[in-house]
């Protein structure tokens, strides 16, 4: 049972222009979200996060949505650079104070030049 | 600060070899974990710790052993190596002041 679901696994987008990023999950108990950024072989790094009791967070060019009521969050990039191909995973804790996380199966982001 | 480093990078084993995969962190984090992650899926919990002496199962711990002995060092021990455990394995590791995960290069393991 895949709790936390990227269902698209590779996304394509021109320079400049706005990526977005989907992620869906099943569990109403989540309470944080991140966002995980990886080259190849490398490690993921940590990009981007928002709490539960938030629906937006801002960080440059990068901005996270949660739509709690649809268990839904996304990612916006903008503008889009070559160096921002990477796979893009979510991933969410449960309650609070658990630190466990659960991954998405990741997206595989191109940004052509 | 080196952050957290993974030995080795690379490993063939034979069906039944046993190996450990070594897992430091120099950042005093109390949390560390141990992902696997296959071709086209997302990064699976095996075993994570709280602190030294504790430790505690994730998703997919059959197979694997681990121990914390300190707060430094998280070693990840496959007994008897099948070819369902060929996978690349992530260490990780944060400070409960914080929801971030830092993570390791990566070991990359094959079983044949």
């Amino acid at each position: 049972d895949q709790q936390v679901k990227q269902n698209s696994p590779s996304l394509s987008v021109q320079e400049g222009r706005i990526s977005i990023l989907n992620c869906d999950y099943t569990n109403s108990m989540f309470d944080y979200f991140l966002w995980y950024k990886k080259y190849p072989a490398e490690g993921p790094t940590f990009l981007i996060s928002i709490s539960s009791i938030k629906d937006k967070n801002e960080d440059g060019r990068f901005t996270v949505f949660l739509n709690k009521s649809a268990k839904h969050l996304s990612l916006h990039i903008v503008p889009s650079q070559p160096g921002d191909s990477a796979v893009y995973f979510c991933a969410a804790s449960g309650a609070s104070g658990t630190y466990k996380y659960i991954f998405g199966t990741g997206t595989r982001l191109k940004v052509l030049a | 600060n080196a952050g957290v480093t993974q030995t080795p990078k690379f490993r063939i084993l034979k069906i039944g070899q046993s190996m450990t995969l070594q897992c430091t962190q120099d950042m005093n984090h109390n949390y560390m974990y141990w992902y696997r992650q296959d071709p086209g899926m997302g990064l699976k919990l095996i075993y994570y710790s709280v602190g030294a002496g504790i430790t505690d199962k994730g998703e997919v711990p059959n197979g694997y052993n681990v121990s914390r002995s300190t707060t430094e060092d998280f070693p990840l021990r496959l007994e008897l190596a099948a070819p369902s455990q060929t996978s690349v394995y992530f260490c990780a590791s944060l400070h409960d002041s914080s929801y971030e995960q830092y993570f390791g290069p990566g070991t990359r393991l094959t079983v044949t």
